[in-house]
């Protein structure tokens, strides 16, 4: 089955400080597309950054930043100078080739404490 | 704002009750997809649509229906409603349907079933 694990239901971290959030996931597969996806109080599904499976470079965006470790199947979210505005619902997700759905972890929720 | 719009945004009814929702993608997108965000199963995937024609189904259940019309808007019809069809009902759209493509997310509709 294929399944996406986030193993931290709540985080908190400082205002300014850098917080990891954690995901792991588990595919046969050697093609596929990894996405973490931000769900704020308005409950809209916002996309922070996505990964393709056959790059080795880290993708980042701006102050997000994410750690792919495609031998472990983890792809973890780095949030570099926390903002109140980073408060929210953190989903990791992929897609695998030939299928159309996104698969998503139970979320992390992130409080940003000022 | 994701370009994706969804009507309406809340839904009250009662058990055994038929609703529709409804959902314009981001102009250009020819794709279509319906998640159901509920406390209990997270987010899942339902079905979706390209150019009018089903192309992926996911847990739906047999009491749900969707559809997608020639200007490319979505319904999902939801019927003989129960207490558990209460969630939070998203559609996304992309442009076609490669793996890459990143999955744009309407602001939902939330259902409540009294």
């Amino acid at each position: 089955a294929q399944t996406v694990t986030q193993s931290q239901p709540e985080m908190s971290v400082q205002e300014a400080e850098t917080v990891t959030l954690s995901c792991t996931y588990d595919t046969s597969e050697s093609d596929y597309y990894l996405f973490w996806y931000k769900q704020p109080p308005s409950r809209q599904m916002i996309l922070v950054i996505r990964q393709e499976a056959y790059k080795q470079q880290n993708a980042t965006e701006n102050r997000f930043s994410v750690n792919f470790q495609k031998a472990a199947k983890s792809f973890s979210l780095k949030i570099s100078d926390s903002q109140l505005g980073d408060a929210a619902m953190y989903f990791c997700a992929y897609r695998i080739q030939g299928a159309q759905k996104l698969v998503f972890g139970q979320g992390t929720r992130l409080t940003i404490n000022p | 704002d994701s370009g994706v719009t969804q009507t309406p945004k809340h839904l009250i009814t009662a058990t055994g009750q038929r609703v529709t929702l409804r959902c314009s993608p981001r102009s250009g997108d020819l794709s279509v997809y319906w998640y159901q965000q509920s406390l209990d199963q997270g987010l899942q995937f339902l079905i979706q649509y390209y150019n009018g024609e089903e192309r992926a189904k996911g847990n739906i259940l047999e009491r749900f229906s969707a559809q997608q019309f020639p200007d490319l808007h979505s319904e999902l019809n939801l019927s003989s409603l129960e207490l558990g069809d209460s969630a939070l009902y998203f559609c996304a759209s992309s442009i076609g349907q490669s793996k890459w493509e990143t999955q744009y997310f309407g602001p939902g509709t939330r259902l409540l079933v009294l």
